[in-house]
């Protein structure tokens, strides 16, 4: 069974580059987290999409965008980017059954680097 | 909002020696509480969980005790291993309506042992 993949692994751009991660669910998992994990952090969540909409987004600007596909599968857009930016992208994968806690399981991340 | 905060490291301990990483949190109702691991250069790993309070959690050797009246999650491991070595996150995860869950972490700590 696999896990929660994400590509690419490791990634360098440009300041005012966009960039687009991708991330796909553990088998049965319909729900999709974004973390962004800066050096020597706690990861800090950006936003969550489950049935294709986004549903609930942390303290991050709107060049943080994403979008769901119907197979589950998710990608991480930003635009404009900063040198802030840099940190290493996580991504988190859930089951969502009604009125329980949905436990997280995360991907391997993928690091930016922006220069 | 919800917080957690997680003793600072770095935590440097000899093989077989006792593990203890505070933890306590700050949530307006009633969380879920999680201990993750990262590796050097990989994503996050769940350790153990614990839903309700006085759960205990418990998974490869280390126990942590959901504390509802001193808001606590103490990580605890009797014998460390070198293989241990590693940051661990303690994390929150709150119900916030609509069937929406996202995590919240602390800082990390981070543990090295020696043999």
């Amino acid at each position: 069974d696999a896990g929660v993949t994400q590509s690419p692994t490791h990634l360098i751009k440009t300041r005012g580059q966009q960039v687009t991660l991708r991330c796909s669910p553990k088998s049965g998992h319909d729900t999709v987290s974004w973390y962004q994990q800066a050096l020597g952090q706690g990861p800090q969540f950006i936003f969550q999409y489950y049935e294709e909409e986004e549903r609930q987004r942390g303290n991050f600007p709107d060049r943080f965008s994403g979008h769901q596909f119907p197979n589950y599968s998710s990608e991480l857009n930003v635009n404009a980017l900063l040198l802030g930016d840099s940190a290493l992208y996580l991504c988190a994968s859930s089951f969502r059954p009604s009125g329980t806690t949905d436990t997280q399981y995360f991907g391997p991340g993928t690091r930016l680097t922006v220069l | 909002g919800n917080s957690v905060t997680q003793m600072e490291g770095p935590v440097t301990l000899s093989e077989e020696a006792f593990l203890t990483i505070n933890c306590t949190y700050t949530a307006t109702g009633y969380p879920s509480l999680f201990w993750y691991v990262q590796y050097p250069g990989e994503g996050l790993q769940l350790l153990l969980k614990a839903t309700k309070a006085d759960d205990k959690g418990s998974n490869k050797g280390f126990e942590a005790t959901y504390r509802k009246e001193t808001t606590s999650f103490h990580l605890e491991k009797g014998s460390v291993q070198v293989s241990d070595s590693a940051v661990y996150f303690c994390a929150l995860s709150e119900f916030s309506g609509g069937s929406n869950y996202k995590l919240t972490f602390g800082k990390g700590t981070l543990l090295t042992v020696n043999p």
